[in-house]
């Protein structure tokens, strides 16, 4: 079945970094740019990045901008988030996303998330 | 920058009507997007390009549109709907994309 896992979260001192990685299985993954968005504890959704089908063009949410790096690995069907620079309000849940590929920017399958926790 | 804006909580009883609002300047020239999020659990997809629903969402959700607020309407609540729900859509230039700051159904 369509699936994507998310890996790679754990706690980080403030300023150090951290990779997450998502794994993306049941479909077929170079045909689908994909997101990562994340949910501080109690709050609501924001959106951090996108990166196209074929890794030709990258996005970022101003709050991560020069700071966070996307990639993508189509040979593994994996997308990465490189987080650099984390500060206190970088911690949250981070969500890997598949773009619905409808113009719009619409996310139609979502993994579990995996928790990033930057501490001082 | 732009927003989009959502009541923070609506409160139903089952079996009536709740109608979840989003505004936003864009939203007449972009579509929108409705999640619906448990607690402990990632977003679902229930509405996508304003009023389609994806395969395996029951027709009780909808959306629409008025200007520049879209609205998701779930018809005959039930207990199993009680969850956080977020708008989302995208800028006009450029693939920048925006949340709601979510709205809290209780039933």
């Amino acid at each position: 079945q369509v699936q994507l896992v998310e890996s790679g979260g754990g706690v980080v001192q403030t300023g150090r970094s951290l990779r997450l990685s998502c794994a993306a299985s049941g479909f077929s993954f170079n045909n689908f740019a994909m997101h990562w968005v994340r949910q501080a504890p109690g709050k609501g959704l924001e959106w951090v990045t996108i990166i196209w089908w074929d890794g030709s063009y990258k996005f970022y949410g101003d709050s991560v901008k020069g700071r966070f790096t996307i990639s993508r690995d189509s040979s593994k069907s994996m997308v990465y988030l490189q987080m650099n620079s984390l500060r206190a309000e970088d911690t949250a849940v981070y969500y890997c996303a598949r773009d619905r590929h409808d113009g719009y920017f619409g996310m139609d399958v979502w993994g579990q998330g995996t928790t990033v926790i930057v501490a001082s | 920058s732009y927003e989009l804006t959502q009541p923070p909580s609506v409160s139903v009883s089952p079996g009536q009507t709740a109608r979840i609002t989003c505004s936003g300047d864009t939203l007449p020239k972009q579509h929108a997007y409705w999640y619906q999020q448990k607690p402990g659990q990632a977003p679902v997809l229930v509405i996508f390009k304003g009023n389609e629903r994806p395969s395996g969402i029951p027709d009780r959700f909808s959306g629409s549109i008025s200007g520049t607020t879209v609205t998701l309407t779930i018809s005959g609540v039930q207990a199993e709907d009680e969850a956080d729900y977020y708008c989302q859509s995208s800028g006009t230039s450029g693939p920048y994309v925006l949340f709601g700051g979510g709205t809290k159904l209780t039933v």
